[in-house]
């Protein structure tokens, strides 16, 4: 069966500090692995993705991830977090047949 | 490049009436899909077509939910009557799915969102 879990439902750092957003999942199949975030009264965007080239996925505004099959996880990470990076983040799943969406991690900066 | 046109980006309509919204899809994409993303339920997926056929409907939640793809460019998800638990935010999406309809390894791309509020 196809799952995925976003391990935190909020996540709080300060700016210039880094982000860790943790997403674990399982999957039947060779799965492709997504990150994708929504601000505030807008659609979802296409932050990253991994499927089945380099483990270690670079993404738009400075976002990466790694795909660690051992440990079926898909981690985003960002060295230095920047007050527009306040949003909601979601790790997705996909495989031949199914489209899973995490239930997100809302991503506070304090400054 | 225009992205997936959702309309109306705002509606609020009484209980028992009927509700369309509408989404125009990427020029060129095969695959469509219709989201609602509520505070309880998170992001759910009604509906997905490809070559305007519907694939999944598995997610639409009862008879009152109804969707037609009539053409490549054009989709329409209908409520009626509409409840106040419909309301939500419904995203379309479309994607071009390499295969017929192998999901795996295909971005998504999200309209704006239609945000619907039943009274």
């Amino acid at each position: 069966a196809q799952s995925v879990t976003q391990l935190d439902s909020h996540v709080s750092v300060s700016e210039g500090t880094p982000v860790l957003l943790r997403c674990n999942y399982s999957s039947s199949y060779s799965p492709s692995l997504f990150w994708y975030v929504q601000h505030p009264n807008k659609g979802l965007q296409l932050l990253l993705k991994y499927t089945s080239a380099a483990t270690l996925v670079k993404g738009i505004n400075g976002f990466e991830a790694e795909f660690k099959k051992s440990e079926t996880s898909f981690h985003l990470t960002k060295p230095s977090a920047h007050m527009s990076d306040a949003a909601e983040y979601f790790c997705v799943v996909s495989d031949v047949f199914k489209i899973i969406f995490g239930k997100g991690t809302r991503l506070h900066i304090l400054p | 490049d225009a992205g997936v046109i959702q309309s109306p980006r705002h509606e609020v309509t009484e209980m028992g009436q009927e509700v369309t919204l509408r989404c125009k899809p990427i020029s060129g994409h095969n695959s469509l899909f219709w989201y609602r993303q509520t505070m309880m339920r998170g992001l759910e997926l009604l509906i997905y077509f490809n070559n305007n056929v519907p694939i999944d409907d598995s997610g639409m939640p009862e008879d009152r939910f109804s969707a037609k793809m009539p053409n490549a460019s054009f989709s329409t998800l209908k409520i009626q009557p509409s409840e106040p638990r419909d309301s939500a935010v419904y995203f379309c999406a479309s994607s071009s799915l390499t295969g017929s309809p192998v999901l795996s390894g295909n971005t998504i791309y999200f309209g704006e969102g239609s945000w619907l509020t039943v009274v």
